[in-house]
């Protein structure tokens, strides 16, 4: 099936642990994005990247770092410099032009215990 | 600063009813906006979009307006069904900003049976 592939779907990180959340897509789709959603509250953008090997920070970068080494994958480490990394986390891709809309993968829940 | 925003964050309606969901954004210059919907736990689904060239579009018992003259996006829903309870965002996206998809903070659709 065509799609985007979040996983692990629920993890658990230790503080002072570095965890990577895995998001592949097969639509051939040329942007790719992370978004981070807190209990009751909408979408905040963290990176995003529009080709492989080039990434851009969105609004709350800080204490995260993504790679776009293949087109179809864009991982996102959440490092121990992220304060308050509980959270539902949220890929999304977009094709090229003329293509606007963009979508979503099923998120990822992490929580730090 | 620059947002999208949303009216009412609860709107409960009974069921067989026509549902509308209001948005606003600040951005005259915005190219293209996007309602999604969230169910619990998953990732947002794609509704309808509409360009800013547009004042009306209709998809699958959805009607999305857009009255670019006091900046306001609505979604319509008609007949609403059980199954059209969830959190819908409006989300904008302005093209000369690198595709970034704003988001408002949503509003949750309760369906009386």
């Amino acid at each position: 099936d065509g799609g985007i592939t979040q996983s692990p779907k629920y993890l658990f990180r230790k503080e002072g642990q570095n965890v990577t959340l895995s998001c592949e897509q097969n639509l051939n789709h040329d942007a790719m994005y992370w978004y981070r959603q807190d209990p009751g509250q909408g979408l905040r953008l963290i990176y995003y990247s529009q080709i492989v090997n080039d990434f851009q920070k969105g609004d709350i970068a800080e204490g995260y770092s993504v790679s776009r080494e293949k087109k179809e994958s864009f991982p996102l480490t959440v490092t121990s410099a992220q304060k308050n990394p509980t959270a539902f986390y949220l890929c999304a891709s977009r094709p090229g032009p003329p293509g606007n809309t963009i979508y979503f993968g099923e998120g990822s829940w992490l929580t730090v215990v | 600063g620059e947002s999208v925003g949303l009216h009412l964050p609860t709107l409960s309606v009974q069921e067989g009813d026509n549902s509308i969901i209001n948005c606003a954004y600040s951005n005259s210059a915005s190219d293209y906006f996007i309602w999604y919907k969230q169910e619990s736990g998953k990732g947002p689904q794609f509704i309808i979009d509409i360009r800013s060239n547009m004042d009306k579009r209709q998809g699958q018992r959805v009607t999305v307006l857009l009255n670019k003259t006091v900046k306001h996006l609505s979604l319509q829903i008609a007949a609403t069904q059980p199954g059209d309870s969830a959190v819908y965002f409006c989300a904008e996206i302005r093209m000369d900003s690198s595709y970034k998809l704003i988001f408002g903070s949503g509003t949750r659709l309760l369906v009386r049976p």
